[in-house]
C-alpha cells in the first residue's frame, strides 16, 4: 500500500545550520506531496507542496523537490532559526483515493541558539 | 477570513462518560477529517466525511462516531470514554481544488 517514511527525530541543530529532513514514499498512482509544520500548541499548517515530478515547492526559506526517480521529497533549508523549531510532517495524497492523505510519523526539529 | 474552529480546547472527563468535540469550518469545504495525535503514533485518522450525510471510518474508529448534518460541522462523539482515548484531537477540512488540509488548533482530551 501507499506509505510515507521520514527520518526519525528529534533533529537538533544550531542556529544558521543547514537542514535536511528526509522523506521517501511508495505510491501506486501519481501522488501530490506535502510538507506540513506543527508549531508547539498549534494545529498543522501547510508549509509547501508539489504536485508532479520535478516540481519544487518553497516557502519561508524551505524547499523540497519532487523526485520521482528516487521517490523522495526531502525538506531543506539553508540557514535555520530558533523559530523553525517545530514538528514537520511529510504526506502524500492521490486523487484516485479522493485525496486521502498518507502521513509520515513526523520529525521534531530543535534549533538551539 | 475563513477558518476552522474546535471546541472545547481542553476537556477532562471520566471513564464511561459521553463526550462530544465540536468542529466548525467556514470554507464551505465538503471534505472533513478527524485525527488523533499521540506520541509515537503521529496522526491517525478516526473518521472522515466527503459531504452532508456522508461519514466513513478511518483506521482508529472504534469507540468514536461522527455525523454530518450540514457542510460546516463535523462533531466527534466518544460514546463511552476510555483512558486509551486520552489524546489531542484535530479536525481538518480540505480544499478539493488544491488538496490542502486546513487544521483546527486541536482539542486536548483527558479521560480519568
Amino acid at each position: 500500500g501507499d506509505s510515507v517514511t521520514q527520518m526519525e527525530g528529534p533533529v537538533t541543530l544550531s542556529e544558521e545550520a543547514f537542514l535536511t529532513i528526509n522523506c521517501t514514499y511508495t505510491a501506486t498512482g501519481y501522488p501530490s506531496l506535502f510538507w506540513y509544520v506543527q508549531y508547539p500548541g498549534e494545529g498543522l499548517q501547510l508549509l509547501l507542496k508539489a504536485t508532479k515530478a520535478d516540481d519544487k515547492g518553497s516557502n519561508k526559506g524551505f524547499e523540497a523537490t519532487y523526485r520521482k526517480e528516487t521517490t523522495s521529497f526531502h525538506l531543506e533549508k539553508g540557514s535555520v532559526q530558533v523559530s523553525d523549531s517545530a514538528v514537520y510532517f511529510c504526506a502524500l495524497s492521490i486523487m484516485d483515493s479522493n485525496y486521502q492523505l498518507i502521513w509520515g510519523a513526523g520529525t521534531k526539529l530543535i534549533i538551539k541558539p | 477570513d475563513a477558518e476552522i474552529t474546535q471546541s472545547p480546547r481542553h476537556k477532562i472527563t471520566e471513564t464511561g462518560r459521553q463526550v462530544t468535540l465540536a468542529c466548525h469550518q467556514t470554507w464551505n469545504h465538503n471534505n472533513m477529517f478527524w485525527y488523533r495525535q499521540d506520541l509515537g503514533h503521529g496522526l491517525r485518522l478516526i473518521h472522515y466525511s466527503y459531504g452532508v450525510q456522508d461519514t466513513n471510518k478511518g483506521e482508529v474508529s472504534d469507540g468514536y462516531s461522527v455525523s454530518r448534518s450540514n457542510t460546516e460541522d463535523l462533531p466527534l462523539t466518544l460514546e463511552s470514554a476510555a483512558s486509551s482515548q486520552t489524546s489531542v484531537y484535530f479536525c481538518a477540512s480540505m480544499d478539493w481544488n488544491t488538496g490542502e488540509l486546513f487544521f483546527g488548533e486541536g482539542s486536548r482530551l483527558t479521560v480519568l
